[in-house]
């Protein structure tokens, strides 16, 4: 079942503005992890948030993590063109026996020139 | 350079015929793992492997099989294939309770 879901399904921003997706998951979580997807290619690692944090950066983006109300969120700050991919968090579950992600339908993101 | 393969990229067949996808990686990873990816239903898991000899179903078993007989390599075999299993593949591993690689993917048609 896919635990973790992306609002919105699809995003479309001028270039220079702020870009932010939301993810909801179910279960008690190890960690959530979001990850990018250039059509067709394969998924690329952007960053992983354990459960006991709350707040991660990496560049321009930054992910929070409410493991109340079981929810993430990325943000890309003055996006690019190049920018424009799928998004995708997986989260970790506690439930199981060890490391296997379980993948929402992911945001697509569409910044244009 | 720290990679996961996957071979073949792209693969055109017809119902019934047996295919293995390969796929390997070179980082010492223990787990590895098998997804599929079709349009609105996102990266599904297939199969997925905690290390030698341990494999265990995803949430799409049916119709795939795997093994695990070395730490680095991570097939997938479709004994009979049929067309709902067109699709994109994608391999990933990682060491336990970390990021996952993946490769670049395999498109596979089923006639």
């Amino acid at each position: 079942s896919q635990q973790g879901e992306e609002d919105p399904q699809a995003l479309s921003i001028q270039e220079g503005e702020n870009a932010t997706m939301n993810c909801s998951y179910k279960t008690s979580i190890n960690n959530l992890q979001w990850y990018r997807q250039n059509s067709g290619r394969g998924l690329v690692h952007l960053i992983l948030i354990r459960s006991n944090e709350r707040e991660k950066h990496s560049g321009r983006l930054r992910v929070t993590l409410d493991t109340s109300k079981k929810s993430s969120s990325l943000l890309i700050t003055a996006s690019r063109a190049a920018d424009t991919a799928s998004y995708f968090c997986a989260t970790d579950g506690r439930e199981t026996s060890g490391s296997r992600l379980t993948f929402g339908e992911g945001t697509q993101l569409t910044v244009n020139p | 350079e720290a990679q996961v393969t996957q071979n073949p990229r792209y693969l055109i067949t017809v119902t019934g015929k047996k295919l293995t996808v390969t796929c390997s990686q070179n980082m010492n990873h223990e787990y590895m793992s098998w997804y599929r990816q079709d349009p609105g239903l996102g990266l599904r898991q297939i199969y997925y492997s905690m290390n030698v000899e341990v494999t265990d179903k995803g949430d799409v078993p049916e119709g795939y099989k795997v093994s695990r007989k070395e730490k680095r390599n991570f097939p997938l075999i479709l004994e009979s294939p049929s067309p709902n299993q067109t699709s994109l593949y994608f391999c990933a591993s990682s060491s336990i309770y970390n990021e996952q690689f993946f490769g670049p993917g395999t498109r596979l048609t089923v006639l």
